[in-house]
């Protein structure tokens, strides 16, 4: 199983762009790579899902290279509303919920 | 619904009592999962149903914990005998489809057990 290693804790400044990246040494090669945000007291909240090179969404930008072994997620001009705690997972189209290793993700402090 | 119910959303029980956690799904998601969120730590699988059937039981940590799930749709999480290591905040997921790689995930807001 894919598991993920991600920063524990990260602080940023409001309006700067934020760079969270993921280590994931022995993806497999039909995996995928999704990341989810959590706010307190909420579930985890689908932000962005890629297979390689660049995708991006109204929210998020995924960067992986090509040999996929990490992933780089980047949140552009960030607001205090991003503090959360992001989680990186991997996984493939025939996995379930226990082969989706969501760690202790990076939690986001975004400052005034 | 519009979205996954979870009830209660606080739950403060004395060791030893039973408990039931539970979860409404999105109208449809054929799939469900449950997770345990200890505190400051990351999610923890505890089950997985894909309709009324548990093809994967493996993150229950004992026999303590069972789960079902009814008419393809809620599911309620029972832990009985609680213990203080109980205490986390219980996730509930559902989703469309058994397969597509981790993206269609809905949770609940999750209920917060505390054991006394």
């Amino acid at each position: 199983l894919a598991k993920t290693t991600q920063p524990i804790s990260m602080d940023s400044y409001e309006g700067q762009e934020v760079n969270i990246t993921c280590s994931h040494n022995n993806i497999a090669t039909n995996d995928y790579i999704t990341w989810y945000q959590q706010f307190p007291s909420q579930g985890p909240r689908f932000i962005i899902q890629g297979y390689k090179t660049k995708v991006t969404n109204e929210v998020a930008s995924l960067f992986i290279p090509a040999d996929r072994k990490s992933s780089t997620l980047s949140l552009p001009r960030v607001s205090l509303s991003d503090t959360a705690v992001y989680y990186c997972l991997v996984g493939g189209p025939s996995n379930t919920g226990n082969q989706f290793y969501f760690g202790t993700g990076t939690s986001l402090t975004v400052i005034p | 619904g519009a979205g996954v119910s979870q009830s209660p959303s606080n739950k403060v029980t004395e060791k030893g009592k039973d408990v039931e956690l539970r979860c409404d799904p999105i109208s449809g998601h054929t799939a469900l999962y449950w997770y345990r969120q200890s505190l400051g730590q990351g999610l923890e699988f505890l089950i997985y149903f894909q309709g009324n059937s548990a093809p994967d039981k493996s993150g229950l940590p004992s026999d303590r914990f069972s789960a079902e799930r009814t008419g393809g749709s809620v599911s309620t999480l029972t832990i009985q005998r609680t213990q203080q290591e109980d205490s986390a905040v219980y996730l509930c997921a559902s989703s469309s489809s058994r397969t597509g790689p981790g993206r269609g995930y809905t949770f609940g807001s999750g209920t917060r057990l505390t054991v006394v």
